[in-house]
């Protein structure tokens, strides 16, 4: 399989913590994006990071991406209760003018009061 | 960022009946669309890639017999889940590509197939 791995698998803290998850991909990338799940819902695109980027911030969200051992961490800072979610990681290949995003495992993440 | 609807949002079938299921790009004029299946508490899963005025590019171990792609405008894709079964039961979700490295997804249909 070429799905992509992320841990942990599940994140509990609590609501100002900063939560950290990783993603680890196969192959080379053309770009790597972040989004959320809320339960039985559609996907957010929350950020997207060239491969010639190494980090980026959006609002409470940072991304870095280590193109050398093909990972990626996102953080969000001083969480809320309304970050619960799951988030995944994506990675985007290009070839030639076909377009296939692969998506990692998930980081199930919940935010208590 | 693109608005994408599905429909429906969720729908219950009996076992051996076909189930259609529709993608629209709202704002923009989408040559590719691509469906995902997404089983409870599992990532999302490529199925295929759907291409206007052209066949679909179905993943490796997806039935193209089974589960029919037709694009036939730039705002509309459609997924028909033939003789369902219950195994077929999932989360079926679209996106739209927007600027060749961007998809956009839409709210996903869940389908139960008793």
């Amino acid at each position: 399989s070429q799905q992509g791995e992320e841990d942990p698998q599940a994140l509990s803290i609590q609501e100002g913590e900063n939560a950290t998850m990783n993603c680890s991909y196969k192959t080379s990338i053309n770009n790597l994006q972040w989004y959320r799940q809320n339960s039985g819902r559609g996907l957010v695109h929350l950020i997207l990071i060239r491969s010639n980027e190494r980090e980026k911030h959006s609002g409470r969200l940072r991304v870095t991406l280590d193109t050398s051992k093909k990972s990626s961490s996102l953080l969000i800072t001083a969480s809320r209760a309304a970050d619960t979610a799951s988030y995944f990681c994506a990675s985007l290949t290009l070839t030639g003018t076909a377009s296939k995003l692969t998506f990692g495992t998930g980081t199930r993440l919940q935010v208590t009061l | 960022g693109a608005v994408v609807s599905q429909h429906p949002s969720w729908v219950i079938c009996k076992s051996g009946t076909s189930v259609k299921i529709e993608c629209r790009s709202l704002d923009f004029q989408a040559t590719t669309m691509f469906w995902y299946r997404q089983f409870p508490k599992q990532s999302l899963m490529l199925m295929a890639t759907s291409n206007e005025g052209s066949k679909a590019t179905y993943e490796q171990g997806v039935e193209k017999d089974k589960f029919l792609i037709n694009h036939a405008s730039l705002t509309l894709s459609t997924l028909t889940v033939t003789s369902a079964h219950p195994e077929d039961s999932s989360f079926y979700i679209c996106s739209v590509l927007h600027q060749g490295d961007t998809q956009y997804f839409g709210p996903g249909t869940r389908l139960t197939v008793l």
